[in-house]
């Protein structure tokens, strides 16, 4: 059974800081997405990464997949309030998604 | 229309009663999911519908109960709960899992507690 573990669990930082959230695979990743789950909310995704070595750039977010595909990491620049949520990872294998415990962020005004 | 809308947002029940939650997705999908998520554990797959047949069922206890009248509606009958079973219900939608999930849209969630 793969686990997908995610590091920080919890992290809480000032407006305007830099951060990096991380995923682990015990196996290769078939594809990789990764969603934000604002309080109240459903997830809602992010970004998808087939290709191992892969960077994709959303706006103030970097997504990186490692070149071996088991591992992925999401920088946050200047973060700010409105990116307070749960990043989720998921290895998309066939008709269903595991999902990694996530990463809860805070980022206070 | 929102894409995925849950109803009830919020259930309190006791262990005794049978209540259902209700799921409708207006973005003409082919797949229907039932994930738990409580608190310290990874989303959890309970149940897939696919062209309303049901494709994956990961070991949840017979007290859920899930059904899926057409590719848009979906529900999850709930029947003897215990307290453990408290957690936030989220239906999801894909357009076609035949080969992968690709991208699953939620709804905002039913929040159970178990008395």
């Amino acid at each position: 059974t793969q686990l997908l573990e995610q590091s920080p669990q919890f992290l809480s930082i000032q407006e305007g800081e830099n951060l990096t959230v991380y995923c682990n695979s015990s196996s290769v990743f078939s594809s990789l997405q990764w969603y934000r789950q604002e309080p109240g909310e459903g997830p809602v995704l992010l970004v998808t990464v087939v290709t191992g070595g892969e960077v994709k750039k959303l706006k103030r977010l970097t997504f990186q997949f490692g070149d071996a595909r088991k591992d992925s990491s999401l920088h946050i620049t200047a973060a700010q309030p409105g990116d307070t949520g749960l990043y989720l990872c998921a290895d998309d294998a066939g008709n269903m998604l595991t999902f990694g415990g996530g990463t809860r962020l805070m980022v206070k005004p | 229309e929102t894409g995925v809308t849950q109803t009830p947002r919020h259930l309190v029940m006791g262990m005794t009663n049978k209540k259902s939650l209700k799921c409708e997705q207006h973005l003409g999908h082919n797949a229907m999911y039932w994930y738990k998520q409580s608190a310290k554990k990874p989303l959890e797959l309970m149940f897939v519908y696919s062209l309303e047949e049901r494709v994956e069922n990961n070991s949840v206890p017979s007290r859920f109960s899930p059904e899926c009248p057409n590719s848009s509606h979906l529900f999850l009958h709930l029947h003897t709960l215990q307290p453990e079973d408290s957690a936030l219900y989220l239906c999801a939608s894909s357009q076609d899992p035949r080969q992968s999930t690709g991208e699953l849209f939620f709804g905002e969630g039913s929040r159970l507690t178990v008395l």
